[in-house]
């Protein structure tokens, strides 16, 4: 993934609202998508997935959708809460070994 | 959590040294990658373990190279240690299968001095 576009490096939210974060990928071959949460000091979180067969996908709190017309993906989260304050990574690959991380955007949740 | 593992946690060396990190994977996951995360950055993959074998590899030098043991676990090995190898290294444990996902741990934050 890269950022590029609609991607916007941080994100700063008013406690209860929804979120919306932004995701281009640039390789059309990619199938399989993943949204990981990285707080401070920690490794990537796993969020939420979807493969290229679906164009969305919800979890709790949360909304994946994927564009493959313009290779968009997102992560609504709903309700957002203080513990959602962390840097948020697109991650795609093209059914090999790797995946692909996005410029990651940083989300910070207002009281 | 995850159920991955890595030590140490935090490690600091002197250019042109070696070292060696280490990776413990979720149970009932025979597959370890390696990334490199540097400050600000999204990670950047180095390479992948499959029973025992490379079975792909990021555009990282020989002087990364990787172990992986029939128990799953994995090493990294960084040789001839420069300046910009400092970030923090993460390993990812999953199934079989090049679109499983992929459970991170919680790294170990390399300082090249």
């Amino acid at each position: 993934g890269e950022s590029v576009g609609l991607h916007l490096p941080t994100l700063s939210v008013q406690e209860g609202d929804n979120s919306i974060i932004n995701c281009a990928y640039s390789n059309s071959a990619s199938d399989y998508f993943i949204w990981y949460k990285q707080e401070s000091g920690k490794g990537p979180q796993f969020i939420i997935d979807i493969r290229s067969n679906m164009d969305k996908r919800q979890g709790q709190r949360v909304t994946v959708l994927l564009n493959k017309t313009v290779k968009h993906l997102s992560l609504q989260i709903a309700a957002t809460q203080p513990g959602d304050s962390a840097v948020y990574f697109c991650a795609e690959t093209a059914n090999d070994y790797k995946l692909s991380f996005g410029a990651g955007t940083t989300v910070t949740v207002r009281a | 959590e995850t159920g991955v593992t890595q030590s140490p946690t935090h490690l600091i060396k002197t250019r042109g040294q070696q070292v060696t990190l280490r990776c413990s994977s979720q149970s009932g996951h025979n597959t370890v990658s390696w990334y490199q995360q540097a400050l600000g950055q999204g990670p950047q993959f180095i390479f992948q373990y499959y029973r025992e074998e490379e079975n792909g590899r990021g555009n990282f030098p020989p002087r990364f190279s990787g172990l992986q043991f029939p128990n799953y676990s994995s090493e990294l090995n960084v040789n001839a240690l420069e300046l910009d190898d400092s970030a923090l290294y993460l390993c990812a444990s999953s199934t079989t299968g090049a679109t499983d996902t992929q459970y991170f741990g919680p790294g170990t934050r390399l300082t090249v001095l």
